[in-house]
């Protein structure tokens, strides 16, 4: 069964350096999402991406955050210069466009430590 | 989005049928009802989602109240790899577009030996 998956899957990072996440999506699937969730809260949506542009953000997703599809195949979320709150397991997720069922599929997690 | 509202914890034995209520008082009528489940730290997964018709799946069954205003999602024979935190989601659906998920508490279900 196709899923998505993340690398890596524990990134550890000192503060204000630049990080790298990686996310290879359905390979049918057209609608790219992340997600973010520090330890013990909610889930937060951070950004949707569609025909190679955002679509849609939260007020989360700030300047020091971007997204990228460099290929056909895999979904980057960079952040710029990283602080201790970014800690957090970001999820990738991704749907197809589909007149049925629209839901999206979530890659493991990666797990982000700032020190 | 409409808000729901969910029990913060329930427990079911295991093999017994497992139902998670939702409050979804304000839905509007191209709202639909989704749920996801996110065992321990894993990324969320789909479980069922449905507009006013009960749905039912591989997975679990989806039952909405005639004025959809509450549904509940049950697991006719809950397994201990049920054990998760259960999220109802009510989201407008838009053929071909793109949309988020907007995750609340959910619901912790124990499933116990």
């Amino acid at each position: 069964e196709p899923e998505v998956t993340q690398t890596p899957s524990h990134q550890v990072t000192q503060m204000g350096q630049e990080v790298i996440l990686r996310c290879v999506p359905i390979s049918n699937h057209l609608y790219f999402y992340w997600y973010r969730q520090i330890l013990g809260q909610k889930v937060e949506f951070l950004v949707s991406f569609y025909n190679n542009e955002i679509s849609e953000k939260s007020e989360i997703f700030d300047d020091q955050f971007s997204v990228e599809r460099p290929d056909g195949s895999n979904f980057t979320l960079k952040i710029r210069s990283t602080k201790l709150e970014d800690s957090a397991m970001y999820f990738c997720a991704s749907s197809i466009r589909t007149s049925g069922n629209n839901e999206q599929f979530f890659g493991p997690g990666t797990r982000l430590t700032v020190l | 989005d409409a808000k729901t509202t969910q029990p913060p914890s329930m427990d079911c034995a295991e093999g017994r049928a497992a139902n998670l209520p939702c409050n979804h008082s304000t839905i509007s009528g191209n709202e639909y009802v989704y749920w996801y489940r996110q065992i321990h730290s894993q990324g969320p997964q789909y479980i069922i989602h449905g507009l006013k018709n009960n749905e039912t799946n591989e997975m679990a069954s989806l039952i909405i109240t005639e004025d959809r205003k509450s549904s509940t999602l049950i697991l006719p024979h809950a397994t201990l790899r049920d054990t998760a935190v259960y999220y109802c989601i009510v989201r407008v659906f838009w053929m071909d577009s793109s949309y988020k998920l907007i995750f609340g508490s959910g619901t912790r279900l124990l499933v116990r030996p």
